[in-house]
């Protein structure tokens, strides 16, 4: 099972808007609605930001959001903030009963 | 609100088994709403799905592991002490990685919450 494809890094100045995209295969991204977004600052526990591609759990800023088109999630964060700046990781359900993350990108605010 | 801490030796010599255990408080492991998970992260690398365990009844567990060390790893549940383990077999260096416990509802995808993470590096 490959590892999600995500752009290493994407930086945007406060306020600003970016996104990441999250590219996987039919057989991940594009066969489940079950792609999540978790924000992981190292050395602390991962922080789940979006879960069933569009979802925002309780207490997640709505500055984060999630779509997907075909084979390829991404989560955009508007309205950037330097608290922002850190790791973000996507993950999918696969065909395989299992689960597959991205390779990760570090959103730099500038 | 459920909260995760892993455990378990930082140094393991390879070929050895690799052991470490998550406690659990806020939540009970045998709770069959929930799935017990293993994630791990090598360093400089990306995030890995391990597998992850449920509680369906008894001495009953439902497991599912990543194919790509299913042969390798074993995880189980202890009730009394509301934990859960991972095991896996033969390490070489390339299983130097922090591992995260984390918990997911049954019928939800995602993980959340997760632990802090706890580093294991595989030396001589």
């Amino acid at each position: 099972q490959s590892a999600l494809t995500q752009p290493a890094s994407v930086s945007g100045s406060p306020g600003q808007s970016i996104t990441i995209s999250c590219t996987g295969t039919s057989s991940d991204v594009g066969g489940y609605n079950s792609v999540s977004w978790y924000q992981h600052h190292p050395g602390k526990a991962p922080k789940l930001m979006i879960y069933d591609v569009s979802k925002r759990p309780s207490g997640v800023s709505n500055r984060f959001s999630g779509s997907k088109s075909g084979n390829t999630a991404s989560l955009t964060i508007s309205g950037l903030q330097a608290e922002d700046e850190t790791d973000y990781y996507c993950s999918s359900y696969t065909s395989s009963i299992s689960y597959v993350f991205g390779t990760g990108t570090k959103v730099t605010v500038l | 609100q459920v909260q995760l801490q892993e455990s378990g030796p930082g140094l393991v010599k390879p070929s050895e088994t690799l052991s470490l255990t998550c406690t659990v408080s806020g939540g009970s492991v045998s709770n069959n709403n929930y799935y017990w998970t293993w994630i791990r992260q090598p360093p400089g690398k990306g995030l890995e799905w391990i597998g992850d365990i449920n509680y369906s009844g008894s001495t009953s567990y439902n497991t599912n592991y990543n194919p790509s060390l299913k042969s390798r790893v074993a995880m189980s549940l202890d009730t009394s002490k509301n934990q859960f383990s991972l095991k896996l077999n033969s390490v070489t260096a390339a299983d130097t990685a922090v591992y995260y416990c984390a918990t997911r509802l049954i019928f939800s995808k995602c993980f959340d919450p997760w632990g802090q993470g706890t580093l294991v590096t595989v030396s001589s």
